[in-house]
């Protein structure tokens, strides 16, 4: 298993700002996602994220708008930019750990609101 | 592509009623089976899995049998208690772990 921290829990924004999510996992892994939970909704992948290349986003989604970084095996950031009331979601990052199977495990998320 | 349903919530029980979450699958492949746990205010924990066909995967008093024959990976609990109130996602996985696919969740609710 994996044990991964968010930062900030939640945060208030004014529309037309950005706001950096922080991603912190207490062991190296390979792969990390960033997913979008909307009020009332199931997940949606916004890109996956490995260390040393570029993220990969997912239809719908632009790096322009959610820049991610990735500087090494432990820690990811996601940027949500000119955000607007559509943006109000938590936003969550999860890893993969291998073993028999695939799984992965999710950090507490970030609620963001736009005002 | 691949899909995941579940049935529609919220779901209303008792305290000690039988729990029964349906979740079918669409795959080209043999995916891993995942059951998540979303409570209030936090974010999504495994609950079980089942990693092929005839596995049962169990935790916490909930089962969820493989089902290949009928894409079914059902969430089952005997008796549930007001603290299993929560989000529920059924979540299918192949090829390397990517391709991570969620259900909608359904929203369980117990009242004493």
């Amino acid at each position: 298993s994996a044990v991964i921290s968010q930062k900030p829990s939640r945060d208030i924004c004014q529309r037309g700002t950005s706001l950096t999510i922080q991603c912190q996992v207490d062991s190296q892994v390979t792969m990390m996602f960033w997913y979008r939970q909307q009020p009332g909704q199931s997940l949606t992948l916004i890109a996956t994220a490995n260390q040393g290349s570029e993220a990969t986003y997912e239809s719908g989604f632009v790096i322009d708008k959610f820049p991610i970084s990735r500087p090494n095996l432990t820690f990811s950031t996601l940027t949500v930019s000119n955000m607007s009331p559509e943006d109000s979601s938590i936003y969550l990052c999860s890893v993969e750990v291998q073993g028999v199977s695939y799984e992965q495990y999710f950090g507490p998320g970030t609620r963001l609101t736009v005002t | 592509g691949n899909s995941v349903t579940q049935m529609e919530g919220p779901v209303t029980l008792s305290e000690e009623a039988f729990l029964t979450i349906n979740c079918t699958y669409t795959a080209t492949g043999y995916p891993s089976l995942f059951w998540y746990v979303q409570y209030p205010g936090e974010g999504l924990q495994l609950l079980l899995k089942a990693t092929k066909a005839d596995d049962k995967g169990s935790n916490k008093g909930f089962e969820a049998t493989y089902r290949k024959e009928t894409t079914s990976f059902h969430l089952e609990k005997g008796s549930v208690q007001v603290s299993d109130s929560a989000v529920y996602f059924c979540a299918l996985s192949e090829n390397y772990g990517q391709n991570f696919v969620f259900g909608p969740g359904t929203r369980l609710s117990v009242l004493p």
